[in-house]
């Protein structure tokens, strides 16, 4: 089946720090690729997107291109700041079983200190 | 345009009570779907509902049970309350004709189980 595996948190960073959370995932087929972030006590929010290979999401300084020959989704941002302190999910969007279904990874917390 | 709806914000309850959680979603989204987020846990899929019908169940008892109203708001019924529900429960809508489910997320219901 789908799955995501994205590193293991929690990862701590200084402030203007360069972040980058992997994500590698399995699926049949052409997934769309999201990264979601959760502040504490939120619910999750949609930071990218990628449809397909070699498209770039990008959104607030974060960015992660579609790599279909390494099945990965890397989710980066050059400067961290205090603010990005979140947990952040890798999540696959791909038709499984005739339906369109979502796979989560399991989340990376980020930490930035400042 | 609001957002996901989710209520209430926060539920205590004791073992073998049932529990009632409620989400209306996005105006113009008919998908729905649950998930629950145990502490330290990623997402586990629940339950999704797509126009007033349960399309798929993740990998819980039937317990965890939930209906789709006419206008497309949602309720996650879970009975026999056991300690190990306690957990964060998300629930998440999609537009109709979305083809690559992006999801939008409610701020959950935070389910205590004493």
């Amino acid at each position: 089946g789908d799955s995501v595996t994205q590193m293991e948190g929690p990862v701590t960073l200084s402030e203007e720090a360069f972040l980058t959370i992997n994500c590698t995932y399995t699926a049949t087929g052409y997934p769309s690729l999201f990264w979601y972030v959760q502040y504490p006590g939120e619910g999750l929010q949609l930071l990218l997107k990628a449809t397909k290979a070699d498209d770039k999401g990008s959104n607030k300084g974060f960015e992660a291109t579609y790599r279909k020959e390494t099945t990965s989704f890397h989710l980066e941002k050059g400067s961290v700041q205090v603010s990005d302190s979140a947990v952040y999910f890798c999540a696959l969007s791909a038709y499984s079983g005739g339906y369109q279904k979502v796979t989560f990874g399991t989340g990376t917390k980020l930490q930035v200190i400042p | 345009e609001a957002g996901v709806t989710q209520s209430p914000t926060h539920l205590i309850k004791t073992r073998g009570q049932q529990a009632t959680l409620r989400c209306s979603p996005i105006s113009g989204h008919t998908s729905v779907y649950w998930y629950q987020q145990a502490l330290g846990l990623g997402l586990q899929f629940l339950l999704w509902y797509d126009e007033g019908e349960e399309r798929n169940r993740g990998n819980f008892p039937p317990r965890f049970s939930g209906r789709q109203f006419p206008n497309y708001s949602s309720e996650l019924n879970v009975n026999a309350l056991e300690l190990e529900d306690s957990a964060l429960y998300l629930c998440a809508s999609r537009r109709a004709g979305d083809s690559y489910n992006e999801q939008f997320f409610g701020p959950g219901t935070r389910l205590t189980v004493l």
